[in-house]
């Protein structure tokens, strides 16, 4: 059973950028899985971000496309993700979440999270 | 992009009730729609993909059903560890939306 760690700063400024890595293990990330990232806004719901497959492929939220990168690096199995120009309303758990890629397949493994706070 | 729409966004039951969680599509997602519990702290879990496919482990007193466009999340006697936040996800092609959330508490 794959398991993943997010790692990366708790607290980003107002018009930063917040970077997150997802490390990987038990599983290779050049396997046939998208990898996820999902948020949880305080007092919200979940909000999918994006995926990346270890091809480069990539998929993201309409609503935060214009903002989001995402990356894959094979010599270290972890995958990334940059938000540019944050505010407040960036303010989440973030997760990064493995979804295998074979046919259309829901989200199976998740990280336990983590908290970043968007404030000056 | 299709929109996904829980409801009710919280209920309140008692132990051993009947409790109904509804998704609707805005448009047609064949059967490409999951089930995650939520507890507080916790990722989400996954119950139920293909609609109605349990997931390994899950107790079966949490069932799916529903195509197309509308769907529902049963749990048939609820119990005091079903304490959670659920919410329905389309999967069949991107964005992969959730729902708003369903809060279940007990009365």
């Amino acid at each position: 059973q794959a398991q993943l760690q997010e790692s990366g700063p708790g607290l980003v400024k107002p018009s930063g950028t917040l970077s997150l890595t997802c490390a990987v293990s038990g599983d290779s990330i050049s396997s046939s899985n998208w990898w996820s990232w999902v948020r949880l806004p305080p007092g919200k719901g979940l909000e999918w971000i994006g995926e990346i497959y270890h091809s480069g492929s990539t998929n993201y939220n309409p609503s935060l496309k214009s903002r989001v990168t995402t990356s894959v690096d094979k010599s270290k199995n972890q995958f990334s993700l940059k938000l540019t120009s944050v505010t407040a309303a960036d303010t989440a758990v973030y997760y990064c979440a493995r979804r295998p890629g074979y046919g259309s397949s829901p989200i199976e493994s998740w990280g336990q999270g983590t908290l970043v706070t968007v404030s000056s | 992009d299709i929109q996904m729409t829980q409801s009710p966004s919280s209920l309140s039951a008692s132990v051993g009730d009947r409790v109904t969680i509804t998704c609707r599509a805005s448009q047609g997602i064949n059967y490409f729609l999951a089930w995650y519990q939520q507890k507080p702290g916790k990722a989400p879990n996954l119950l139920i993909y293909a609609a109605s496919t349990l997931e390994s482990g899950v107790p079966s007193r949490f069932s799916g059903s529903g195509s197309g466009t509308d769907f529902t999340l049963t749990i048939s006697s609820l119990q005091p560890e079903d304490v959670a936040t659920y919410y329905c996800q389309k999967y069949n092609s991107a964005p992969h939306t959730f729902g708003g959330g369903t809060r279940v508490e007990i009365k």
